[in-house]
């Protein structure tokens, strides 16, 4: 099976900017995880989407939003860029729902600058 | 609320020696715990995981932890550190969100070094 993927793998942007980052699934997975990772904050859950709808949310501004498609893709959205976005954004999926749930997978990341 | 406590920032070993990274837990309910490796920009990668059923854990690249109640403590080991063992290493916790969610909570990490 492919793994997650996630593109691009690197962004630089300007400060007021908007980006949109995005992630697809392992095949047969419909659970997306995005996850905010910065030297001073560690690992922070943003949000979670299942199904087309977002099931859970951390605590990130509104700026910060998402989506999922219908063949579980998902993209995550962060409008007026501040300099403290920079971070490495990783996308994680899972089935779901059952027993396995709870197993996660880490695609690559996408590299955040904002400059 | 749930947490993980990594103990030491960065631990550096010698090859061929024990590799021990610490991880303590905080949990109100019987936790699942993970380890997460992370090489240098790449994503993470599952090392193993507890899911309540044998309290020594197998994984990866020969890594195994034990769960130990009386300690809280989910500690990763490594008989014999090898060079490509270098990289980030996170200890999480699985919390349940409602609604069918789960989400992890990380540790600060723990930087491995091995020095030849």
């Amino acid at each position: 099976k492919a793994g997650v993927t996630q593109t691009p793998r690197y962004l630089i942007k300007t400060r007021g900017q908007q980006v949109t980052l995005s992630c697809s699934p392992i095949s047969g997975h419909r659970s997306v995880s995005w996850y905010q990772q910065t030297p001073g904050q560690g690992l922070q859950f943003l949000f979670e989407y299942f199904s087309e709808t977002q099931r859970n949310k951390g605590n990130f501004p509104g700026r910060f939003s998402g989506r999922q498609f219908s063949n579980s893709r998902s993209e995550m959205n962060v409008s007026t860029l501040e300099l403290g976005d920079s971070a490495l954004y990783l996308c994680a999926s899972s089935q779901g729902q059952g027993i396995s749930s709870y197993e996660q997978y880490f695609g690559p990341g996408t590299r955040l600058t904002v400059t | 609320a749930q947490s993980v406590t990594q103990l030491g920032s960065h631990v550096s070993v010698s090859e061929g020696a024990l590799v021990l990274l610490r991880c303590n837990y905080s949990s109100s309910v019987p936790p699942y715990l993970f380890w997460y490796v992370q090489y240098p920009n790449q994503g993470l990668q599952l090392l193993l995981k507890y899911t309540s059923a044998a309290t020594l854990v197998k994984g990866i690249n020969g890594f195994e932890a034990e769960f130990k109640k009386s300690e809280t403590s989910f500690h990763l080991t490594k008989p014999s550190a090898h060079m490509s063992d270098a990289a980030e290493y996170f200890c999480a916790v699985r919390i349940y969100s409602g609604a069918g969610s789960y989400q992890l909570t990380f540790g600060k990490g723990t930087k491995l070094s091995v020095i030849p």
